[in-house]
């Protein structure tokens, strides 16, 4: 099956700061998604994102399909961003893979 | 427009006994999935169904765990025989099409 690298594990903002997160297939996937794991374990939809570029108020993202890779933005960050982040594709069947997450801790 | 909905919310339960877990997908989606996450990872995929069809499992499905969609509609994810080793939580998603919607989640801990 895919692998899928998250990187950083971990990163600490002040609030206001912007960041990157990364992630980094094995293989081509067909379906990307991002999401944001808060503090009670929901998960919750950022992007759908097979490929291209976008844009949901702070955040956006892009996906460069035939290299692999996905990154999201966050812009102007608060408080609230704090929690774990999360792609996961799809290459076979229907299955989700899950990178590892990048957990993210703004602080004010 | 209500998000797809797990019950119970948390379940504590004695190593040995058995468990039911619930889903109720969104409403007119035909695809439902149960994953697992552990402390620390991300979620690990377990079945698939397309309508009342289970489609795909992963191998991390063992013979303890069984889960039905009988008319398409919710779903349950029942562990007999619970090992500590079962502690997790267990994440319900439905979809249309591609992109996949969670639940909260049903937390177990089995002691």
């Amino acid at each position: 099956g895919i692998q899928v690298e998250q990187s950083p594990p971990d990163l600490i903002l002040q609030e206001g700061a912007n960041s990157t997160l990364r992630c980094n297939f094995s293989d081509s996937v067909n379906n990307l998604q991002w999401f944001h794991q808060n503090p009670w374990g929901q998960l919750i939809n950022l992007f759908y994102i097979p490929s291209g570029t976008k844009q949901n108020g702070r955040l956006s993202a892009t996906t460069v399909a035939t290299e692999r890779y996905s990154l999201l933005y966050i812009s102007s960050s608060q408080t609230t961003d704090s929690g774990v982040y999360f792609c996961a594709g799809v290459k076979y069947g229907n299955k989700l893979v899950f990178g590892a997450g990048t957990i993210l801790r703004v602080k004010s | 427009d209500t998000g797809v909905s797990q019950n119970p919310r948390h379940k504590i339960t004695k190593r040995g006994q058995n468990v039911t877990f619930r889903c109720d997908p969104i409403s007119e989606h035909n695809r439902l999935y149960w994953y697992r996450q552990t402390l620390g990872q991300g979620p690990e995929f377990l079945t698939y169904f397309q309508n009342e069809a289970q489609l795909e499992k992963s191998r991390l499905l063992s013979d303890r765990f069984s889960a039905e969609r009988p008319k398409g509609s919710f779903s349950t994810l029942e562990i007999q025989r619970t090992e500590q080793g079962d502690s997790a939580m267990y994440l319900c998603a439905s979809s249309l099409e591609s992109e996949q919607f969670f639940g909260p989640g049903t937390r177990l801990t089995v002691l």
